[in-house]
């Protein structure tokens, strides 16, 4: 069973297009987060979902904009998809937010602007 | 605030050689420290982390890694690797307490050559 599984698994869109990345966690955890890998490989936190609540919102332009249905969900809609977005896109989970938690990464999306 | 330093960006080592990837961290609170590895279009797993307690953790895949307050390090060793070790290792830090953000090293490229 996959523990925190994502849609799509590669995604290519024009600039100015709306996307939706979605990010699915089996594991009972109440924590879930939504990471940016970049072209050199780094990575960089983007919102964090606690009980289904907004706690970690790393200066995003408002084109994200990510929904928490549930715990067990976490989705991310962009909007004016711009040439800059192009990237990797991580969900993770944790059981908890505490500092020590450990963190389950999904597969990635892999997102190309053209 | 937190930051992380991984000293190399790329190590290449023969097979069955030992291995040091190198990591620095700053902050102004007391950490918790992780090392993270990505396997080729894969997503992050856990290799081992430091809460509290002994300096020298083991993890995964034969890695141990030492906690060095003095020196805030906390580098990744291996005696002997293998060609299935070939991978982009990352050191991270969350902040102790109920602090939910991970922040992650720029990685270290590991490659290990026959």
């Amino acid at each position: 069973d996959t523990a925190v599984s994502q849609t799509p698994k590669y995604l290519v869109t024009q600039m100015g297009n709306d996307k939706s990345i979605k990010c699915e966690q089996n594991l009972g955890h109440d924590t879930m987060y939504w990471y940016k890998q970049d072209s050199k490989k780094f990575l960089k936190i983007m919102f964090s979902y606690n009980n289904k609540e907004l706690i970690i919102n790393e200066t995003v332009p408002n084109r994200f904009s990510p929904k928490s249905p549930d715990k067990a969900h976490l989705n991310l809609h962009i909007n004016s998809l711009e040439l800059g977005d192009s990237a990797v896109y991580f969900c993770a989970s944790s059981q908890d937010g505490v500092g020590g938690a450990e963190q389950y990464f999904g597969p990635g999306t892999r997102l190309t602007v053209t | 605030a937190q930051s992380v330093t991984q000293l190399d960006s790329q190590v290449p080592v023969f097979e069955e050689a030992p291995v040091e990837l190198r990591c620095n961290y700053s902050s102004s609170v007391s950490v918790y420290l992780f090392w993270y590895v990505q396997y080729p279009n894969q997503g992050l797993q856990l290799l081992l982390k430091y809460l509290s307690g002994s300096t020298l953790v083991k993890g995964i895949n034969g890695f141990e890694a030492e906690f060095n307050k003095s020196q805030t390090s906390f580098h990744l060793r291996k005696p002997s690797v293998h060609i299935s070790d070939t991978a982009e290792y990352f050191c991270a830090v969350s902040a102790g307490g109920s602090n939910y953000k991970l922040t992650f090293g720029k990685g270290t490229l590991l490659t290990v050559n026959p």
